[in-house]
């Protein structure tokens, strides 16, 4: 158990919805990270935090996706009008600053009817 | 952060010993070797990093060759909870400056252990 929760662990949503899903970084991490992982690749960064400051975001976070971290503990990823090609596992993880050795958590796998 | 090569699939006996192999030849003198393995439909789980010296902790053990351009992960007595996807990643511990945090992936080793 790595101490990485994310909620909910899957989401089968409809072509054009909204939806949102949750981080729960170890508690004591300031980083935290978003990834976007589809079958048979290895997982894509998307997004990540340190404290409550989005410091980079990937050309992969269209418009349409939004993440926020506001008091620098959980963190929501969001997506709007979801396409199927969003169908994808979103990873969190989390790590402390001076430390690469990020820890991840089980995933959200979002499936886009 | 330099590109890693790994062949994309392996298979190991069980009770044997793992040996995956990891080539980096344009590492640089600042950048540590990190890997971590993906069982199915779980998130990715740290194993072991190391820079230049062999390391060695409960999950698996670091071999760096000395010029740095390849790596070897062994894991000592393999079982089938070690099937898994295991990935190598090169990356340099910058200063806490904020930007470039990123872990770049590959497609890494598919590893079956067979009973």
């Amino acid at each position: 158990d790595t101490g990485v929760s994310q909620d909910p662990r899957h989401k089968i949503t409809k072509r054009g919805q909204n939806v949102t899903f949750r981080c729960d970084p170890i508690s004591e991490h300031n980083r935290l990270y978003w990834y976007r992982q589809t079958l048979g690749q290895g997982p894509e960064f998307l997004t990540y935090f340190q404290n409550e400051a989005q410091l980079e975001k990937s050309r992969l976070l269209s418009d349409r996706f939004s993440a926020e971290r506001p008091k620098g503990s959980f963190s929501t990823l969001e997506i709007q009008r979801t396409e199927q090609g969003d169908s994808a596992m979103y990873l969190c993880a989390s790590s402390l600053v001076g430390s690469d050795t990020q820890y991840f958590g089980p995933g959200t796998r979002l499936t886009v009817l | 952060d330099a590109k890693t090569t790994q062949p994309p699939s392996m298979d190991c006996a069980e009770g044997r010993a793992a040996n995956l192999p990891c080539n980096h030849s344009t590492i640089s003198g600042n950048e540590y070797v990190y890997w971590y393995r993906q069982i199915h439909s779980q998130g990715p789980q740290y194993i072991i990093h190391g820079l230049k010296n062999n390391e060695t902790n409960e999950m698996a053990s670091l071999i760096i060759t000395e010029d740095r351009k390849s790596s070897t992960l062994i894991l000592p007595h393999a079982t089938l909870r070690d099937t898994a996807v295991y990935y190598c990643i090169v990356r340099s511990l910058q200063s806490n400056a904020g930007n470039n945090r990123k872990l770049i992936w590959g497609l890494g080793t598919s590893l079956a252990v067979n009973p």
